[in-house]
């Protein structure tokens, strides 16, 4: 078990609404990044956060958003919501910002229709 | 972006037999992260490479970097049916704590 938890585990929206998925990060890690994995690919760079502050990006569009709070847990905000946003939606949490080991929670399942 | 190639993409053994997989990519990475994922799950860190020419170990598990550093392989000995699942290999992206994920390579495991 890695200590990063994420919720909900499984989530149902329809297309245009909006969602929050949340991250509680491992102890003593200071940054979190984000992940979409559609079925049957690999996991694709969201954005990350370092102490708060939004450190690097992926190619998503802005209607995705995040947030990192004082005790380093994340939301991740996806506005809009297009059908090929349907996805498990992965947080990874690191001590600092550099290529280091990140440990992944056990996801959450957007599924929008 | 960074394409991550991974081979083979499926694999299918029997129990006991031991297995090889590798990972390559355009460009040098200094850092190799290699990954299994149960369906419906987060993926879970196997071994991290960081430093190329030494074979790094994990209980069965063996990885190391390839001589251009363009690549990786991961060496699963002796495999038992709680092998089976999906394997990932990162690099990272940038100089950030941001990896690019390889396409996966599935393993079962036939009794």
């Amino acid at each position: 078990e890695t200590g990063v938890t994420q919720s909900p585990t499984h989530l149902i929206k329809t297309r245009g609404q909006q969602v929050t998925l949340r991250c509680s990060s491992q102890s003593g890690h200071n940054t979190v990044s984000w992940y979409q994995q559609a079925l049957g690919q690999g996991p694709q760079f969201i954005f990350q956060y370092y102490r708060e502050e939004e450190n690097g990006r992926g190619n998503f569009p802005p209607r995705f958003s995040g947030l990192q709070f004082p005790n380093y847990s994340s939301e991740l905000n996806v506005n809009a919501l297009e059908l090929d946003d349907s996805a498990l939606y992965l947080c990874a949490s690191s001590l600092g910002w550099g290529p280091t080991e990140a440990f992944f929670g056990q996801g959450t399942r957007l599924t929008v229709v | 972006g960074q394409q991550l190639n991974q081979s083979p993409q499926s694999m299918f053994i029997q129990e006991g037999e031991d297995v090889s997989m590798n990972c390559t990519s355009s460009s040098i990475f200094n850092t190799w992260l290699w990954y299994k994922q149960d369906p419906g799950e987060g993926p879970v860190l196997l071994i991290a490479l960081y430093k190329a020419g030494e074979l790094t170990s994990n209980g069965r598990l063996t990885a190391q970097f390839g001589i251009t550093r363009k690549d990786s392989f991961l060496n699963i000995s002796a495999s038992i049916p709680s092998d089976v699942g999906i394997y990932f290999c990162a690099g990272p992206q940038n100089t950030g704590n941001q990896f690019y994920f390889g396409t996966g390579t599935s393993l079962t495991v036939i009794p």
